[in-house]
């Protein structure tokens, strides 16, 4: 079973500050997705990366996929308070199959 | 934009009683999924659906557990008897087979 691993899984930065936060997942694939998620809500679809070296950036929020180390990274940029939710990276391996979920990295940005 | 809806938000059900959760897909999605998730950790696959079928399932998933397409736009998750350690959050997903899967709402079940 492939499974998805996410560090750190807790995370308090304060704003202005630049973090990454790490998915190691263990079968190859090349499809990998990031998802927030706040408190008592839905998943959010932020980044579809779908061949390595793919990069992809919304505002604050880069990230990365290295499929040859089956990495991926979120990286912030200069926190800010709404940026405060849990990040979920997931992968599948061919379509149609399950997402797995990492274990999620709840990131709390303080003032 | 097109969204994935389920219903109901809320659901209370005494242990034992059968429940039967709803998701609306969106409309040109191919394949389905319901997930749950207990209050603050992971997010835990059940089922997936395609071509009016199951085409995966996890070990969660058992003869308590069904799904169906019924009428070719709502996909139900239906609970036979339902157990206190079913209480979470049950997220209906869809997905097209190109980009990524959309989530609903969630329904918050709570047995009691």
């Amino acid at each position: 079973e492939l499974k998805v691993e996410q560090n750190p899984l807790f995370l308090s930065m304060q704003e202005g500050k630049n973090y990454t936060i790490y998915c190691n997942y263990s079968t190859t694939s090349d499809r990998l997705y990031w998802y927030r998620q706040d408190p008592g809500k839905s998943l959010e679809s932020l980044f579809v990366l779908l061949s390595n070296g793919a990069v992809k950036q919304e505002g604050r929020l880069m990230a990365s996929l290295d499929t040859k180390a089956r990495l991926s990274t979120l990286h912030i940029t200069a926190a800010v308070h709404d940026l405060s939710a849990t990040y979920f990276c997931a992968v599948d391996i061919y379509t149609g199959n399950q997402f797995y979920f990492g274990t999620g990295t709840s990131l709390t940005v303080i003032p | 934009e097109p969204e994935v809806t389920q219903t109901p938000s809320h659901q209370v059900t005494q242990m034992g009683q059968e429940v039967i959760l709803r998701c609306v897909p969106i409309s040109n999605h191919l394949y389905f999924y319901w997930y749950r998730q207990i209050l603050g950790q992971k997010v835990e696959f059940l089922v997936s659906f395609y071509n009016n079928e199951i085409s995966e399932k996890s070990e969660i998933f058992d003869d308590q557990f069904s799904v169906e397409r019924p009428d070719g736009s709502n996909f139900t998750l239906k609970i036979r008897s339902t157990k206190l350690e079913d209480s979470a959050m049950y997220f209906c997903a869809s997905y097209r087979g190109d980009t990524e899967a959309f989530f609903g709402q969630g329904t918050r079940l709570t047995v009691v």
